[in-house]
């Protein structure tokens, strides 16, 4: 079964840096990778999909590569804004229909 | 274009009742997912559906049932609520299992007393 992580738990950084959001997976076999973010008590919001054959995706000041051999994705998030304050989950997709998901990275932007 | 859209929102059971949970997309996908999300674990598949007329079972099955008689519906039953089915419940749709990003909807918050 694909197991995938997500370190670290929680971050807090100022408004302005750059920072980064880890994810690793135990499958390399996998169809796709999927970023998400979550406000608290809601949905999820997709950020950022990377197909096998790729190798990273960009959306405005977010950037997510992808390592299949190795197992590691990660989301780059460039300078910073109070309203980035969420919740970041990582999903590795497999043929069967599932996503994976990690338990998330819980993000706070201070001001 | 509403997207994915979930009703209710929130319901408290008490053990034993049943209930059902609606999934509506308006975006013409034929692929739909019921997940369920608890403290400190990920979201994680109860069933999903390739299609209108079928289901299939996910990673956690026991104790719901779905059908998929409409292609924009998707329901999630609860035939007798038990209070390790409390959790925040996610319907997702696609057009592409894998393929293609996943949607979710708001959620629904289910407490079983």
């Amino acid at each position: 079964k694909q197991e995938v992580t997500q370190i670290p738990a929680a971050l807090s950084v100022p408004e302005g840096e750059n920072l980064v959001l880890n994810c690793s997976f135990t499958d390399s076999a996998i169809y796709n990778l999927q970023w998400f973010r979550q406000d608290p008590g809601k949905g999820l919001t997709s950020l950022l999909l990377i197909q096998s054959s790729q190798r990273e995706q960009t959306s405005g000041r977010l950037n997510a590569s992808l390592d299949k051999s190795s197992g590691r994705s990660t989301l780059y998030i460039a300078a910073s804004q109070p309203g980035d304050s969420a919740t970041y989950l990582c999903a590795v997709g497999t043929g069967a229909n599932n996503l994976f998901f990690g338990t998330g990275t819980r993000l706070t932007v201070i001001p | 274009n509403a997207g994915v859209t979930q009703t209710p929102k929130f319901r408290v059971l008490k053990t034993g009742q049943s209930m059902t949970l609606l999934c509506a997309q308006d975006m013409n996908h034929e692929y739909m997912y019921w997940y369920r999300q608890d403290p400190g674990m990920g979201l994680r598949l109860i069933h999903y559906s390739v299609g209108e007329g079928t289901t299939a079972k996910g990673e956690v099955p026991d104790g719901y049932n779905v059908s998929r008689l409409k292609k924009q519906n998707f329901l999630l039953g609860l035939e007798s609520a038990a209070p390790s089915q409390t959790s925040v419940y996610f319907c997702a749709s696609s057009y592409v299992a894998g393929g293609h990003e996943q949607y979710f909807g708001p959620g629904t918050r289910l407490t079983v007393t």
